[in-house]
This record gives structure tokens, sequence and C-alpha cells, in this order.
């Protein structure tokens, strides 16, 4: 299965700020994706990363507030502009890979990244 | 589209006991179906999935899920809980393999000693 590691692991911003989050695969995957967890909730798509293209954006999620890169496919980063409280969240990278691989093979499988908590103040 | 709807969003099992976590999709197409775990403070960990293959599905930590196409459902089960199953399951459709999965609310799996 594919390895993801995001960075940061967790962060405390102060509300205006913005945050970059980086999310790194071991392995060349077809697709990245960027999913929120807000306390409590279950997780919801913010966007598909697209390589070498503008991100796919769910309904409500824009551009201006969640800048989204994808220089090539192994990397993807998640900004997260302007911070509120509202914007504390756990946000997950998430990869299909190519070819597929993991439980029973497959290319249907999504694999998820631990996660970065945010906490707005 | 598709969606996912998980009954319940609390299940209280007693160890040994039954566990029977509930989810009903919705897709226009044939689904591909998933469940993940996820533990307090953790990431998501994918515990089965269907692609049309065998309508019985089974996973990992002795769960397994049955797809019923007559009832849009695909329920996950474990004959006997443990302390350690206690988590968040969510059940998660997808209509392709493009597309990114679409999640139900989850379902928080309390087991009593």
């Amino acid at each position: 299965s594919a390895v993801i590691s995001q960075k940061p692991s967790r962060d405390i911003c102060q509300r205006g700020t913005s945050l970059t989050i980086q999310c790194q695969v071991d392995s060349q995957v077809t697709m990245m994706f960027w999913y929120r967890q807000q306390p409590g909730q279950s997780l919801t798509l913010i966007a598909t990363a697209n390589q070498g293209s503008e991100a796919t954006y769910e309904s409500g999620f824009v551009i201006d507030k969640f800048p989204i890169s994808r220089p090539n496919l192994t990397f993807s980063t998640l900004t997260v502009s302007n911070m509120s409280p509202e914007d504390s969240s756990i946000y997950l990278c998430s990869v299909k890979p190519r070819g597929g691989m993991g439980l029973a093979g497959g290319q249907n499988e999504q694999f998820f990244g631990p996660g970065t908590r945010l906490t707005v103040l | 589209a598709q969606s996912v709807t998980q009954l319940g969003s609390h299940v209280s099992v007693s160890e040994g006991a039954l566990v029977l976590l509930r989810c009903n999709y919705s897709s226009s197409v044939p689904p591909y179906l998933f469940w993940y775990v996820q533990y307090p403070n953790q990431g998501l960990q994918l515990l089965l999935k269907y692609t049309s293959a065998a309508t019985l599905v089974k996973g990992i930590n002795g769960f397994e899920a049955e797809f019923k196409k007559s009832e849009t459902s695909f329920h996950l089960t474990k004959p006997s809980a443990h302390m350690s199953d206690a988590a968040e399951y969510f059940c998660a459709v997808s209509d392709s393999g493009n597309t990114p999965l679409v999640f139900g609310k989850g379902t928080r799996l309390s087991v009593i000693a």
C-alpha cells in the first residue's frame, strides 16, 4: 500500500494567518485528494489535486480559501488561508495508487495520510 | 451522485456480542463500497471493500460485510466484539475507480466489558 506522510502533524494558529500542509507519497499515484474532518464529524472532500493543472473543488470550497498545488505525482500541498476558528479540523491527504495495491489489490482502494490537526485560536 | 447513510451514530455492545453496523448506499451505477475504521486520535484504516466480486467480503480483525443489491446495503458485522474494536467506523462509496470516496457520517462503536 502507499505510504503517505503529512507535515505538520498538528499546529495551533492565530486567526487571520495561513497554514500550508504538505503531503508526500512514497510512490507515484494517479489521484490525490484533500479531505476535512471537523470535530466529531465525518470526512468531507475539499478538492481533487490535479497534477499540472488547477485543482477541482467541491461545492462549498473555493480556491482563494484552500489553494492547492500538485507539482508532481508524489507531492501536494493544501493551504488554509485567512484562518478562523471554524477552520479547526483535521485535514487529510488521500491517494489512489497507480496499478492498485493493498487489501486484495485493485485500483479502487484509497489510502489516507495520518492527518494534520489544526486548531485556530 | 452517490451517497451513504449510516444508521445509528452510536452503537454499544457487550464484549463477546455480535457487532452490526448498518450502511445503506445510493448510487446510479454499480458501486464500490468500503468500510474504514478510525481509532481515537489516529488516521483511517481500510477494513474491507466490495468491488463487484464476491458479495460477502471478509476484512481484517474478523470483520465482514455483505453486499445486498436488493436492499442497497453493505452492513458490517463481527461475530464477537472485543474491547479493542471500540472506534469510529465509516462506510464509503465510490462509483468508479477515478472518483473520490464519499463517506457516511460514521458510527461510534463502544464495547462494554
